[in-house]
């Protein structure tokens, strides 16, 4: 079945430090990947999202680009701040029933 | 415009026992999905609802069930309560076939099962 892989955490960066988090997926078809976070005791929030190969979504100096080729969706940032520490998870959806499939997560900590 | 409510925010239940959690979707966003998310772990998927019908469901035992109201809102409703039910339960909401897009989250409800 469809699955997606994160690297482990925790990831401790010093504050404007460069940010990648590894992510990679398992999947029939051309499903569509997201980035969420959750900062402390709150819900998900969709930080960025790509439908198709080749694209980048961007937010908040936040980047992704879809690789089919390494079925890669890795999240980088140029300058990390301490208000970025955060658990950051991976997803994928599948066109065909909309359910959305998680890494496990992986938590950031920025250091000032 | 509001978002994806939900409520209560905390729980505290005792094994066996059963429970509702409320969700009011975004306003116009007509398909509803249930997540459950283990401490320290990803969100895993329970059910999603379209048009009052479920059209989908995870790895759940049928404790587990929903409704969707025709104003969107949506219940979870487990039964039978088991120590290993204790999570947050994530409401997601979404425009009709359009979740390739992007869910949009509420806060979760915390449920502890003692």
């Amino acid at each position: 079945g469809d699955s997606v892989t994160q690297m482990e955490g925790p990831v401790t960066l010093s504050e404007e430090a460069f940010l990648t988090i590894n992510c990679t997926y398992t999947a029939t078809g051309y499903p569509s990947l997201f980035w969420y976070v959750q900062y402390p005791g709150e819900g998900l929030q969709l930080l960025l999202k790509a439908t198709k190969a080749d694209d980048k979504g961007s937010n908040k100096g936040f980047e992704a680009t879809y690789r089919k080729e390494t079925t890669s969706f890795h999240l980088e940032k140029g300058s990390v701040q301490v208000s970025d520490s955060a658990v950051y998870f991976c997803a994928l959806i599948q066109r065909s029933n909309y359910q959305l499939i998680w890494g496990a997560g992986t938590k950031l900590i920025i250091k000032p | 415009e509001t978002g994806v409510t939900q409520s209560p925010t905390h729980l505290i239940k005792t094994r066996g026992q059963q429970v509702t959690l409320r969700c009011s979707s975004q306003s116009g966003h007509n398909t509803v999905s249930w997540y459950q998310q283990a401490l320290g772990q990803g969100p895993q998927f329970i059910f999603q609802y379209y048009r009052e019908e479920e059209n989908g469901r995870g790895n759940f035992p049928p404790r587990f069930s929903g409704l969707q109201f025709p104003n969107y809102s949506s219940e979870l409703n487990v039964n039978a309560l088991e120590l290993d039910d204790s999570a947050l339960y994530l409401c997601a909401s979404s425009l009709p076939r359009q979740g390739n897009y992007g869910y949009t989250f509420g806060s979760g409800t915390r449920l502890t099962v003692v």
